[in-house]
């Protein structure tokens, strides 16, 4: 089952603007992170933020995380073509009693769409 | 430093055949994850080795299977292969256990068709 669900599914906007993001869990986290995919390739890691944090940076990108809400945002400012692409948060759930965690939990991702 | 590499890239393999999938993790990198991406389920975490030994598995039939060698490498095999089994298998690597903890850099996966 999905832990995280990203909202909304598909985001189309001018060059230049900002893109956000939404993703929300169901169960307690150690961390969440997101992360980018290109057209069925690989996914590249975005930035990582751990559940006592409230906000982070790393350069264009802004991400907060609300554990009360079990909710965290992902701001692209200034966007770019180049950042067509999906975008996924994932998270990672609290260890299981007697030990091991479950993996990555992804959501079903956000399709953005920078038009030129 | 050379990234996450899978081979091969792209598969075409009938239904009930069994494909072994390679991964090479990031030098240095000991943990070694695989997830399975299709259109309908998303990405679903399918298990993690660590020094040479499953840590955690996800919810996949016993058809699922891998391994790790001694060099960090990791091999996934998938026998009996169904339809359903058509996906992006991707390889993640870690520097250390714990699938979340640390960020994973992912390989370009492999493209699997069953046909």
């Amino acid at each position: 089952s999905q832990q995280g669900e990203e909202d909304p599914q598909a985001l189309s906007i001018q060059e230049g603007e900002n893109a956000t993001m939404n993703c929300s869990y169901k169960t307690s986290i150690n961390n969440l992170q997101w992360y980018r995919q290109n057209s069925g390739r690989g996914l590249v890691h975005l930035i990582l933020i751990r559940s006592n944090e409230r906000e982070k940076h790393s350069g264009r990108l802004r991400v907060t995380l609300d554990t009360s809400k079990k909710s965290s945002s992902l701001l692209i400012t200034a966007s770019r073509a180049a950042d067509t692409a999906s975008y996924f948060c994932a998270t990672d759930v609290r260890y299981r009693s007697g030990g091991g965690a479950d993996g990555l939990t992804f959501g079903k991702g956000t399709h953005l769409i920078i038009q030129p | 430093k050379a990234g996450v590499t899978q081979t091969p890239r792209y598969l075409i393999k009938t239904r009930g055949q069994q494909v072994t999938l390679s991964c090479s993790p990031i030098s240095g990198h000991r943990s070694v994850s695989w997830y399975q991406q299709t259109p309908g389920q998303g990405l679903q975490f399918l298990f993690e080795y660590f020094s040479e030994t499953q840590r955690n598995k996800g919810n996949f039939p016993g058809r699922f299977s891998g391994r790790q060698f001694s060099n960090s490498r990791s091999e996934m095999n998938v026998s009996t292969l169904e339809l359903g089994d058509s996906a992006l298998y991707l390889c993640a690597s870690s520097l250390v256990r714990g699938t979340g903890l640390y960020e994973q850099y992912f390989g370009p996966g492999t493209r699997l068709t069953v046909t």
